[in-house]
């Protein structure tokens, strides 16, 4: 079946600085990624849709200039926290639209953020 | 590790029906349990979690530590709950981790 990875699984940056998180489908292409956001105790939260060859579309009340999303290639869309803050410390996932002809999102694994 | 199995990547119903949408897990700690709905290409939508056991569009799913499934049901199906279903797990430090989707076709 189709895998989407996630580079890296787990990062820890110091406050300031920023981070690139990267999201592939191994074996299809997708010409849609998404990019959700994990808090404690709620449900995830849909920060961005990403489309190759083009701007992302980001949603409500997520700050594009500090998330920074491009999807250069049908098979890799990158995240990047800009001027990371301890309040963006969460659990990042992306997905992609599957192959042609099917219905199924394919989730990545997820990476841990954590900025001291 | 933590993971979550769906088992059936299809199910089809008549309207009216039964439905019972399964999922397993794997994990070792006390576990937070979702099910994520996609109507038609559509954003990726809450439907609901084991912690507020409340019924959404008449669909429930009950955490069942013993035999680590959280299956989500409907007495009976309606049209428009054709979609696809993931199930999700929240284990340690808000990592997720979803089920490969079951796609439940209700034929009128």
């Amino acid at each position: 079946g189709a895998v989407v990875s996630q580079h890296p699984s787990w990062v820890i940056c110091k406050s300031g600085t920023s981070v690139k998180i990267e999201c592939r489908s191994l074996d299809f292409q997708a010409t849609t990624m998404f990019w959700y956001r994990q808090f404690p105790k709620q449900s995830l939260m849909l920060m961005a849709t990403s489309n190759e060859g083009s701007k992302a579309t980001y949603e409500q009340g997520v700050e594009k200039d500090k998330f920074l999303i491009n999807h250069a290639s049908l098979t890799l869309s990158t995240l990047t926290v800009t001027s990371a803050h301890p309040e963006d410390s969460s659990f990042y996932i992306c997905s992609a639209d599957s192959p042609v002809g099917t219905d199924t999102q394919y989730f990545g694994p997820g990476t841990r953020l954590t900025v001291l | 590790a933590q993971r979550v199995t769906q088992p059936e990547k299809l199910l089809s119903v008549f309207k009216g029906a039964p439905v019972e949408l399964k999922c397993n897990y794997s994990y070792s700690g006390s576990p937070e349990l979702f099910w994520y709905v996609q109507y038609s290409r559509q954003r990726l939508q809450l439907l609901l979690r084991h912690i507020s056991r409340e019924s959404i569009k008449g669909f429930t799913a009950d955490l069942n530590k013993g035999e680590t499934s959280f299956h989500l049901k409907k007495p009976f199906a309606q049209e428009e709950d054709s979609a696809m279903y993931y199930c999700a797990l929240s284990g340690g430090y808000q990592k997720v981790t979803f089920g490969t989707g079951t796609k439940l076709q209700v034929i009128p």
